[in-house]
């Protein structure tokens, strides 16, 4: 069973506005959040992160956003650039020591000129 | 600078034949870990090791195997390839606990 969804396998925004990509999670335990970047034909790079004593987490134009009642997270990038076009990931990973994360399906962002 | 590599970057195998993917890093990492991304799926794990000589199953292990020699190498195999395996593959290090992981460029694997 998933425990990382990523419901919306697409997204389309124009140049300049804000992209929001969300992310949905089933286990409580998890304890930190990553977003990965992925482009044809490379591997997924590190994007952002957030650990859950925080609600929010800031690095530039994109801003990650935690929501644990919900057992939700956002992806906010403002303002959206072609370059940002790409698929992108969230992961959960829990506090066992040991550092296996689990993804979501990912979803693509296509900025539009 | 260091890095992680996969090799070959494509392969294409026939059913019943044994594959070994290749991963090596020079970040120096304890943690490394194999993926599979499939249409709808996502990233999967398939193995990870957390030091010479430990190996773990991880959700979608059936059928393939790992070894860890070394710190730098964890190379994948499959055992007797099947056409459900035809997928990208990617391996991936880390060096802290809960923290990211480094992914490699992939490696697309066709079964025929």
């Amino acid at each position: 069973d998933q425990q990382v969804k990523q419901n919306s396998p697409s997204l389309s925004v124009q140049e300049g506005r804000i992209s929001i990509l969300n992310c949905d999670y089933t286990n409580s335990m998890f304890d930190y959040f990553l977003w990965y970047k992925k482009y044809p034909a490379e591997g997924p790079t590190f994007l952002i992160s957030i650990s859950s004593i925080k609600d929010k987490n800031e690095d530039g134009r994109f801003t990650v956003f935690l929501n644990k009642s919900a057992k939700h997270l956002s992806l906010h990038i403002v303002p959206s650039q072609p370059g940002d076009s790409a698929v992108y990931f969230c992961a959960a990973s829990v506090p066992t020591g040991a550092n296996n994360l689990f993804f979501g399906t990912g979803t693509r962002l296509t900025v539009i000129p | 600078d260091a890095e992680i590599t996969q090799s070959p970057r494509h392969k294409i195998t026939e059913t019943g034949r044994q594959v070994t993917l290749a991963c090596h890093q020079t970040w120096n990492h304890n943690n490394m870990f194999w993926y599979r991304q499939d249409l709808g799926h996502g990233l999967r794990l398939i193995h990870y090791s957390y030091g010479v000589q430990d190996t773990n199953k991880g959700e979608v292990s059936d059928g393939y195997s790992v070894s860890r020699s070394n710190t730098e190498d964890l190379p994948l195999t499959l055992e007797s390839a099947a056409s459900s395996q035809t997928s990208v593959y990617f391996c991936a290090s880390s060096g802290t606990s809960g923290g990211e992981q480094y992914f490699g460029p992939g490696t697309r694997l066709t079964v025929t």
